[in-house]
């Protein structure tokens, strides 16, 4: 079955830490997202990408990197742990018409950094 | 202002009750997805529209790009209605997804 998913699904990090959030999709679909959900802001763009080699930065890049390995896998990094970064951070992958298409979102990861 | 803004920000509805949801847009949007999160914080499409109106059982969503705004329709609410609703809207360009803050919505008995 075609799907999103997510991995960890819980982190609890430290300040100054690495991290690193995976996700894999196996909807065939060329276009990647990673988002984070804080109360009282819905969901915001971190990064996106349009294929594998490719990484675009989106509304709130800042503290992230991401790579996209190949069609099927997309990572956010967290080189350096702030606080500020708690948060759920959704994985969504779409279709090929860039941020115009439908996307399909995994089941989130609940991000703690202490 | 907000480029989404998601009206109401809570709703509570009687099971059997009809409501709606909207979202209106400060610039012109080339589609609209509509989504429920559950009580899980899975987050469950329910719509995509690039234009015009679309209809999956009790639930009812239109897209009105000219006039700028979209609208969800719940029809005899039940109780597993209950989470948040999300509109999100890519910008003219296709290069953004913007979401709205969501409507919290609960369904009692």
């Amino acid at each position: 079955e075609a799907a999103v998913t997510q991995s960890p699904r819980n982190k609890v990090a430290v300040t100054g830490g690495k991290v690193t959030l995976s996700c894999n999709q196996t909807n065939n679909h060329n276009n990647m997202y990673w988002y984070r959900q804080d109360t009282g802001h819905g969901l915001r763009l971190i990064h996106y990408s349009y294929g594998a080699g490719s990484t675009e930065k989106g509304d709130i890049p800042d503290g992230y990197k991401a790579s996209r390995p190949s069609q099927e896998n997309f990572s956010l990094i967290l080189e350096l742990a702030t606080p500020s970064q708690t948060s759920v951070y959704f994985c969504a992958s779409g279709g090929d018409r860039g941020l115009d298409a439908e996307q399909f979102f995994g089941p989130g990861t609940r991000l703690t950094v202490l | 202002g907000m480029p989404v803004e998601q009206n109401p920000p809570a709703l509570s509805l009687y099971e059997g009750a009809d409501s709606g949801l909207r979202c209106n847009f400060s610039t012109t949007m080339k589609s609209v997805q509509w989504f429920q999160q559950n009580h899980r914080g899975r987050l469950i499409t329910l719509f995509y529209l690039a234009q015009g109106t679309k209809e999956n059982g009790r639930l009812k969503s239109t897209f009105n790009s000219k006039e700028r705004y979209s609208t969800l329709h719940i029809k005899d609410a039940q109780l597993e209605d209950s989470g948040t609703y999300f509109c999100a809207a890519a910008t003219s360009s296709g290069q953004k997804l913007v979401f709205g803050q969501g409507t919290i919505l609960k369904v009692y008995l």
